[in-house]
């Protein structure tokens, strides 16, 4: 089982191009996620998707979008990348409900420096 | 304050010994509380939920306190292989807060 599949794995940018992260999910979860993780700190979501159609901003959207393009595939879009932004980026997905909270399944991450 | 905090660590233990790891959350209306474990430089991956009552699964037991708003992670003797990042998380309806994680090396 593929669950949660991230590209590319590693990106070098210069400051000012721009990219997409691809994520997509075989689970047939509802929710999708992005997260960017800097070292010695915790996941912080950038933004989210409850459901297809819908997306959400996080604790720290600034510099990006995202696009729920089907149930099963969330890009996220640096439009004009900055060196701040070098940072490994995850996505995730989960089935959510009111009352059926299940864990998040992560990809394997992207590693993206930006000169 | 962090809406989850956590005991960064390094939590230095030999093989064989138990070891304990608070979380403590600020928001009183959460619903769900995860434990994952996160190797250098790799996805963080589900170790368990934690339930109101109190689990356990194998080496490892998970409570939470919702009067005290925090969850606990224990383990007991301590494997190489459980050398690792500890994050605990916390769901607010469609978010999860992640704590900044806890850092354990089991030596020999």
């Amino acid at each position: 089982n593929a669950g949660v599949t991230q590209t590319p794995k590693f990106q070098v940018l210069k400051t000012g191009q721009s990219m997409t992260l691809q994520c997509a999910q075989d689970m047939n979860h509802n929710s999708m996620y992005w997260y960017r993780q800097d070292p010695g700190m915790g996941l912080r979501l950038i933004y989210y998707s409850a459901s297809e159609g819908t997306t959400d901003k996080g604790e720290v959207p600034n510099g990006y979008n995202v696009s729920r393009l089907n149930k099963r595939e969330f890009s996220l879009r640096l439009e004009s990348a900055a060196p701040s932004q070098t940072s490994v980026y995850f996505c995730a997905s989960r089935i959510f409900g009111t009352e059926n909270n299940q864990p998040q399944h992560f990809g394997d991450g992207t590693r993206l420096s930006i000169l | 304050r962090k809406e989850v905090e956590q005991d960064p660590g390094p939590f230095n233990v030999p093989e064989g010994a138990t070891v304990a790891f608070n979380c403590t959350y600020s928001n009183s209306a959460s619903q769900s509380f995860f434990w994952y474990r996160q190797d250098c430089r790799k996805e963080p991956k589900l170790l368990m939920s934690v339930y109101s009552s109190g689990n356990e699964d194998g080496r490892f037991t998970a409570q939470l306190n919702r009067a005290s708003q925090y969850i606990s992670l224990l383990i007991r003797d301590s494997k190489l292989s459980d050398s690792a990042t500890y994050l605990c998380v916390v769901n607010e309806g469609n978010d999860m807060r992640f704590g900044a994680g806890t850092r354990l090396t089991v030596k020999p």
